[in-house]
């Protein structure tokens, strides 16, 4: 069975750290992109960041980059948010998911294929003082 | 302010069919791929649409998915209550160089 649980957060003040892991199995970790996703309470889901399987593509959504630091360590299949600086506006429920980010066509061309197939059960980050 | 475009709220009767849009630009939409995601209060997403119209398996063939142009729609027909969730469309915008989320749409079945 794919799973995926996620762990690392909690409450803490605006302008510290915070790491969320996802620990990953029931599947070939290292072959997929990885993404993850946050939801702030009663509003709707926000991108934050992906990785390829390879770790070779990263994007983050702008309101984090530069201060969130996504990886991944394939031999230990887990995914790693690296959150600094957090702000009140960071907080949220955070979920891990598998998914396509990315790739080759049949033909060979690259196409923006976009979406997640997995989800975890997320974990809730709170940015208080 | 979601870069892609949802109605918020959309409702039909049981056994009937909704329509759920989603808007978009030719960064996202008119040149990537959309999914689309049901979400039940308390629970996490589950993938219901990929590549525009591909259904994961497992998914009923009563969710369809669609694209023309900057625009893609979910199509549910024979409502069941069981089908009253939020439903998100999501894809790739490449003037971003991020993953978009439209706003999302709850759907009430009468």
């Amino acid at each position: 069975e794919v799973q995926l649980v996620e762990s690392g957060g909690g409450l803490v003040q605006p302008g510290t750290s915070l790491r969320l892991s996802c620990a990953a199995s029931g599947f070939n970790f290292d072959e997929y992109a990885m993404h993850w996703v946050r939801q702030a309470p009663g509003k709707g889901l926000e991108w934050v960041s992906g990785i390829s399987g390879n770790s070779g593509t990263i994007a983050y959504v702008d309101s984090v980059r530069g201060r969130f630091i996504i990886s991944r360590d394939n031999a230990k299949n887990s995914l790693y948010l690296q959150m600094n600086s957090l702000r009140v506006e960071d907080m949220a429920f955070y979920y891990c998911a598998k998914g396509v980010f990315g790739g080759y066509d049949s033909n060979g061309y690259y196409q923006d294929y976009f979406y997640m197939d997995v989800w975890g059960k997320g974990t809730t980050v709170t940015v208080s003082s | 302010q979601s870069v892609l475009t949802q109605p918020p709220s959309v409702s039909a009767a049981a056994g009937q069919k909704v329509i759920i849009s989603c808007s978009g630009s030719s960064s996202n939409i008119g040149n990537s791929y959309v999914s689309w995601y049901q979400q039940f209060p308390g629970t996490a997403p589950k993938l219901l649409i990929y590549d525009n119209n591909k259904r994961p398996s497992g998914i009923p063939d009563r969710f369809s998915g669609s694209k023309s142009g900057t625009s893609a729609t979910l199509d549910i027909t024979g409502l069941q209550t069981g089908d009253e969730a939020d439903y998100f469309c999501g894809t790739w915008d490449s003037s971003l160089s991020s993953g978009v989320f439209g706003g999302g749409t709850k759907l009430t079945v009468l």
